[in-house]
């Protein structure tokens, strides 16, 4: 019964590879996030979804590619990664009306060789 | 540069002790929020502050809110080793279409 859940967990990769992190939100929300947090915890929006659209687009190399194939889903695409892609990534979501209160995943730490 | 920013980067305190955070920012907001980050999960919504309010209470945590000083704080009363965590200030910026500016975080440690 998990409300937002990503996958996987913790991904290890060589430099130049592409990988994906799925984000899964059961809470029935109509946005969701995908944001990095760098080993000083900094935490910063890369996107934003609201039923299927993207409404925020922040300064982000165009390696990053979200997709939202339904309101429920948002996956994070990454193609030829480099060392400073190692962060922990967290998928979030929030419901209209509710003054933009996030539900956070657990997060997935992805690791850059 | 980010929106919110907390003050102290860490603070140590011992079980039973209060522990006071403070968050400053720099445009108008909607809201203003806290949360909790435990080492290695994802963040967890602590409570919401309004613009047009000053202070809010849920169970041991106060926060207040002063828009004039683009300012507000945190207080945990009655502090425990289980609030040992990060704690971050989310501003909720006027016209910014459902984006949270995330300020870098305190680091509280509450010693048994």
């Amino acid at each position: 019964d998990t409300a937002v859940s990503q996958t996987p967990k913790y991904l290890v990769t060589q430099m130049g590879n592409d990988k994906s992190i799925k984000c899964e939100q059961n809470l029935g929300h109509d946005t969701m996030y995908w944001y990095k947090q760098d080993s000083k915890k900094f935490l910063k929006i890369m996107f934003s979804y609201n039923n299927k659209e993207l409404i925020i687009n922040e300064t982000v190399p165009n390696r990053f590619s979200p997709k939202s194939p339904d309101k429920a889903h948002l996956n994070l695409h990454i193609n030829s990664l480099e060392l400073g892609d190692s962060a922990v990534y967290f998928c979030a979501s929030t419901p209209t009306g509710a003054l933009n209160t996030q539900y956070f995943g657990p997060g997935t730490r992805l690791t850059v060789l | 540069s980010q929106q919110g920013e907390e003050d102290p980067q860490a603070l140590s305190i011992q079980e039973g002790e209060n522990a006071t955070m403070n968050c400053s920012y720099k445009t108008s907001i909607n809201n203003l929020q806290w949360y909790r980050q435990n080492s290695g999960r994802g963040l967890v919504h602590l409570i919401l502050i309004r613009s047009n309010e000053r202070e809010k209470h849920s169970g041991r945590l106060r926060v207040t809110l002063d828009t004039s000083k683009k300012s507000s704080s945190l207080l945990i009363t009655a502090s425990r080793a289980a609030d040992t965590a990060s704690y971050f200030c989310a501003t909720d910026v006027r016209g910014s279409n459902y984006k949270l500016t995330f300020g870098k975080g305190t680091l509280l440690t509450v010693n048994p």
